[in-house]
Order: C-alpha cells, then structure tokens, then sequence
C-alpha cells in the first residue's frame, strides 16, 4: 500500500505571493491533517480535514487554509507569505482520529522557503 | 491546558548502552501517546502508541515506554543503542474528540557515538 504523498518537495517563493501545497493519503483513509515545522516553534497542529469537512483547526491566521476532495486529497494553502511561513509542512493521514487512538502516517513533506 | 514535555533537548549515548527518553505530559482527560521518530530529511515514523491497555507497551526496532498515570510519564527505552537509532524522538498526545490533533512535544535528539 503506498504512503503519504505530498507535492511538491520543495518550494521556493517570496513575500507576498500565494503557495498551494497538495497531500494524497494512504488509500481508505479518511482523515487529512497538517502540520508546520519549524526550528523554533517545533511542530504545530495546523488543521485537520474528514470527509471533506474541516474538523479541528490549530492556532494560525486565516493566511492559512485548506480543504479536502471526494476522494480524501487534501491541499493547503498560504495566502500573502512572508518570511515566517518558511518551514516543512507535513501531511498525515488516519483512518478516523476522531478517537484520538489511530495513529497518524505522515508523508515526507514539502518545504517551503519564503525569500 | 494540554501539553506534553520531552525533558532533554539532546541526548548522547555510545553504541551498545541503553536509550533512555523522557516524557511528561499534562491533561485533564485519558490522553493517547505517542512516539515518532524522524531521521534527516525524512518524515515522521511511528514507534509506538499507548491506547489505555497495556500500560507497557512495545514498538518497533526494540523500543518500548511505560504508561506511569501516577506521574504522568511515558518514557522511550531501548536496552541496546544502534547507530542508526540517531534521529530526533518526538513524544506525541493526542485526546478523544479531537480529532487529528496531535500535540507534539519539542523534541529530543539523539546521538550514538561508536
């Protein structure tokens, strides 16, 4: 069964621009989240997404956006960047967290730098 | 509020001797914990998780926590430190009815020297 997908890799934008970030999970599951990482802030629960409804959301400004299609993808989205938001943003995907027991599988993640 | 603390930020070892990491948590509720792993570059691995049964409990490569409820405590052991054990450990909790939240503590590296 293939992993957690994410694309791009690597990204490199400058202030003001807009970035989309994409995240395919493992098939059959149903739960999309998003983490930032970052060297001083270590990693942060951004959002999470089931069934295409966002069920959680961390402490980020509205910059910070996503959504989930039909098919459980999930993209992210970061409006008028600046250079705080560079960081690695990781995916992960569950069957169903809403119990907090199933683990979550993360995909390698996309790093962002903000120029 | 929630939170969970990874007590040394660094951790060396030599090869062959025990990994002890340390972990404390706070919370109201029954919480779920975790460990991950993350070597360079890579993504986060999952160790193991503790799900209220066995308040010891087992993972991969060798490694293994005990759930202390008195002490809020679930610290990462391994009897035999390999070299490529080096990576950063993350203690995770996570609680019932929210969701995909996972509270990641700040980490701890950890290094084994030959």
């Amino acid at each position: 069964k293939a992993g957690v997908t994410q694309t791009p890799r690597y990204l490199i934008k400058t202030r003001g621009q807009q970035v989309t970030l994409s995240c395919s999970p493992i098939s059959g599951h149903r739960s999309v989240s998003w983490y930032q990482q970052t060297p001083g802030q270590g990693l942060q629960f951004l959002f999470e997404y089931f069934s295409e409804t966002q069920r959680n959301k961390g402490n980020f400004p509205g910059r910070f956006s996503g959504r989930q299609f039909s098919n459980s993808r999930s993209e992210m989205n970061v409006s008028t960047l600046e250079l705080g938001d560079s960081a690695l943003y990781l995916c992960a995907s569950s069957l169903d967290s809403i119990s907090g027991y199933n683990e979550q599988f993360f995909g390698p993640g996309t790093r962002l730098t903000v120029l | 509020a929630q939170s969970v603390t990874q007590l040394d930020s660094h951790v060396s070892v030599s090869e062959g001797t025990p990994v002890l990491l340390r972990c404390n948590y706070s919370s109201s509720y029954s919480p779920s914990l975790f460990w991950y792993v993350q070597h360079p570059n890579k993504g986060l691995q999952l160790l193991l998780k503790y799900t209220s049964a066995a308040t010891l409990v087992k993972g991969i490569n060798g490694f293994e926590a005990e759930f202390k409820k008195s002490e809020t405590s679930f610290h990462l052991t391994k009897p035999s430190a390999h070299m490529s054990d080096a990576a950063e450990y993350f203690c995770v909790v996570s609680f019932y009815n929210q969701g995909g939240k996972l509270i990641f503590g700040q980490g701890t590296e950890l290094s084994v020297k030959p």
